[in-house]
């Protein structure tokens, strides 16, 4: 079975200021990796996704995250934090294995809070 | 182009009740899933629709069913509502199901409060 781990349930950040969401997964196959932003009152947006390929990912709104399969940790990173940054973020994992279907399996949220 | 939506957004119903939710997936997008957000917590998968037939399900009750329409639309249903079930609902679709590659595009959700 999958499991997701984001460690931090919330993170304070200055704005301008790096911004590091931890997410680490368990899975007993090469997982496709996800990360998700839901802002308040919000379905989920993708941010990026790790398929195959280089393990550096970059995505919208400056953020990147790296694949570290020796680590087994996907996370996501943004050098310069906005105030337009706050909202919760998931990390997801689905399944390589074609009868998996497209099931997500997310972590629990890290909710992340700018500062001016 | 429109995204997913869904209906209704917010909706109130009391224990024992039944209640519908809708959803439309993006023009094109042959796969339809549905989860369920309880506060604090990340999105939990019920289920997977694609063309028609079930391809997953999640760990979750028989209360628990959906279907998919010929145009692609899907419908959860939840039978016998227990308070545990006041969540946000959301709906994801994607091109097809393609062994977890496909990215999933998620609807703004439907809230359900049970008293």
């Amino acid at each position: 079975a999958q499991s997701v781990t984001q460690l931090g349930s919330h993170v304070s950040v200055s704005e301008g200021a790096l911004v590091l969401l931890r997410c680490n997964y368990s899975s007993s196959v090469p997982p496709y990796l996800f990360w998700y932003v839901q802002y308040p009152n919000q379905g989920l947006q993708l941010l990026l996704k790790y398929t195959t390929g280089a393990t550096l990912v970059k995505g919208i709104n400056g953020f990147e995250a790296e694949f570290k399969k020796s680590e087994t940790s996907f996370h996501l990173t943004k050098p310069s934090a906005h105030m337009s940054d706050a909202a919760e973020y998931f990390c997801a994992v689905s399944d390589l294995r074609k009868a998996a279907g497209n099931k997500l399996t997310f972590g629990g949220g890290t909710r992340v809070l700018v500062k001016p | 182009d429109a995204g997913v939506t869904q209906s209704p957004t917010h909706l109130i119903k009391t224990r024992g009740q039944q209640v519908t939710l809708r959803c439309s997936p993006i023009s094109g997008h042959k796969s339809v899933s549905w989860y369920q957000q309880v506060l604090g917590q990340g999105p939990q998968f019920i289920f997977q629709y694609y063309e028609k037939e079930e391809r997953g399900r999640g760990n979750f009750p028989d209360r628990f069913s959906a279907r998919q329409f010929p145009n692609y639309s899907s419908e959860l249903n939840v039978n016998a509502l227990l308070l545990g079930d006041s969540a946000l609902y959301l709906c994801a679709s994607s091109l097809a199901v393609a062994g977890g590659q496909e990215t999933q595009y998620f609807g703004p959700g439907t809230r359900l409060l049970v008293l």
